[in-house]
């Protein structure tokens, strides 16, 4: 079992590009996450859903969109990257559904950086 | 608004003891995570607390007051292997995880 994977692990990116960050999970989860870790900071919610076909925006969602098209799948876009977006991204998943707390299980992130 | 306040680092020997602190004060609370980070690596999970008083687990332990915002995470008999990054997290009112920046330990011979 993989649990969760993201691709790419790393990638360096001109400012401008658009690039999307996959991230798939075969722990049949309800519920997923994209966060950003940035030094000095807390892990920060960008966007998540609560169930396939459902996304809402975390608490830094500006200038990512997501999709949830089937359970297992979840990928974060960035439209046009800009270098404060230069960060490690975390996938997470849990099987809290719409109201439950239970513990998110994350991929191995993606270092991404926009020059 | 919210706020997770944690120690930035901490440094402790081998074979001793370190409690790692935890404050916070959010909208709502449905638990409070803690999660083991090992640099480059991706955070997993250690302990979750809902209730008052003390969880154990190995030689980690959780403990929680809800009256005082407050938590700790207790290591015994340290290892090297657990010089990593603590992150403490509250889930609120909206079942979303509000984050502390974590402790980074440092485990000494």
């Amino acid at each position: 079992i993989a649990g969760i994977t993201q691709a790419p692990t790393s990638q360096i990116l001109a400012a401008g590009r658009r690039m999307t960050l996959r991230c798939t999970q075969d722990m049949r989860h309800n519920a997923m996450y994209w966060y950003r870790q940035d030094l000095g900071l807390g892990l920060r919610l960008i966007h998540y859903s609560n169930t396939a076909g459902t996304t809402g925006k975390g608490e830094v969602p500006d200038g990512y969109s997501v999709s949830r098209a089937n359970t297992d799948d979840f990928p974060l876009t960035l439209a046009s990257a800009v270098p404060s977006q230069t960060s490690v991204y975390f996938c997470a998943s849990s099987d809290a559904g719409l109201a439950g707390a239970d513990t998110q299980y994350f991929g191995p992130g993606t270092r991404l950086t926009v020059l | 608004g919210q706020n997770i306040d944690q120690p930035t680092e901490m440094t402790a020997t081998e074979g001793a003891i370190v409690q790692i602190n935890c404050t916070y004060q959010t909208s709502g609370f449905n638990g409070l995570f803690w999660y083991q980070q090992h640099a480059g690596e991706a955070p997993t999970f250690l302990s979750y607390n809902v209730l008052d008083g003390l969880e154990e687990k190995g030689r980690f332990s959780s403990f929680l007051s809800r009256s005082k915002g407050y938590s700790y995470l207790l290591l015994k008999e340290l290892q090297m292997k657990d010089s990593a990054s603590y992150l403490c997290a509250v889930m609120d009112s909206n079942y979303q995880l509000i984050w502390g920046a974590g402790t980074k330990l440092i485990i000494k011979p």
